[in-house]
């Protein structure tokens, strides 16, 4: 089956500075990609998506790159604000399957 | 607008004992899945349903059980607790197709 790997595990960055989350997955057809932010004692919450006909998408701060020969993905954050500190999480969905396959997710620590 | 509702929020079982984790979304969503989530591991599939009255098992399905009772319900049943189901449950619903997954607020459950 699908096998998701995100990097780093944790991230800390100060404030205005910007955080880029890395993930790459094995099933050469997964075809969609989306990302989830958590905070504490809440569900995961989707923030951004990618199909794999696309190379890049922007939604205000936030971007998600897609190199399907390389396999991989990777979430960027610009101009970073307290409010962004929270679990993200990648996952990946292989064409023909309905569920997801998540990533480990990061710990991203905005600072002050 | 309520989205995907989990009942209860908090629960202890001991073990042996057995529990129904409910789940309902108000989306008219086909698909609906139930996913573990512990510490470093990500969100990993339990079951999953594609559309009212089918199911199907994912990543971790041994010791659990599902019913769809209907288009909007999904209940996740554990007929024998054991400490490591001790874990947050997440209940998500989508479309079928290329879309991402909205989830619950999860049922933090503690078998001791």
């Amino acid at each position: 089956g699908e096998n998701v790997e995100q990097h780093p595990s944790t991230l800390s960055v100060q404030e205005g500075d910007s955080a880029v989350i890395k993930c790459t997955y094995s099933d050469s057809a997964s075809n969609y990609f989306p990302w989830y932010k958590q905070e504490l004692g809440k569900g995961p919450q989707l923030i951004i998506d990618i199909r794999s006909n696309v190379g890049e998408k922007k939604d205000q701060r936030i971007a998600v790159t897609l190199n399907k020969t390389a396999k991989h993905f990777s979430l960027h954050i610009t101009e970073t604000q307290p409010e962004d500190s929270a679990v993200y999480f990648c996952a990946s969905r292989g064409m023909g399957r309905r569920a997801l396959t998540f990533g480990s997710g990061t710990r991203l620590q905005v600072q002050p | 607008n309520a989205g995907v509702t989990q009942t209860p929020k908090f629960q202890v079982l001991k073990t042996g004992q057995s529990m129904t984790l409910q789940c309902a979304q108000d989306m008219n969503h086909n698909s609906m899945y139930w996913y573990r989530q512990d510490p470093g591991m990500g969100l990993r599939l339990i079951y999953y349903s594609a559309s009212e009255g089918t199911t199907d098992k994912g990543e971790v399905p041994n010791g659990y059980n599902v019913s769809r009772l209907n288009k909007r319900e999904f209940s996740l049943r554990l007929e024998s607790a054991a400490p490591s189901q001790t874990s947050v449950y997440f209940c998500a619903s989508s479309e079928v197709r290329d879309s991402g997954a909205f989830f619950g607020q999860g049922t933090r459950l503690t078998v001791v």
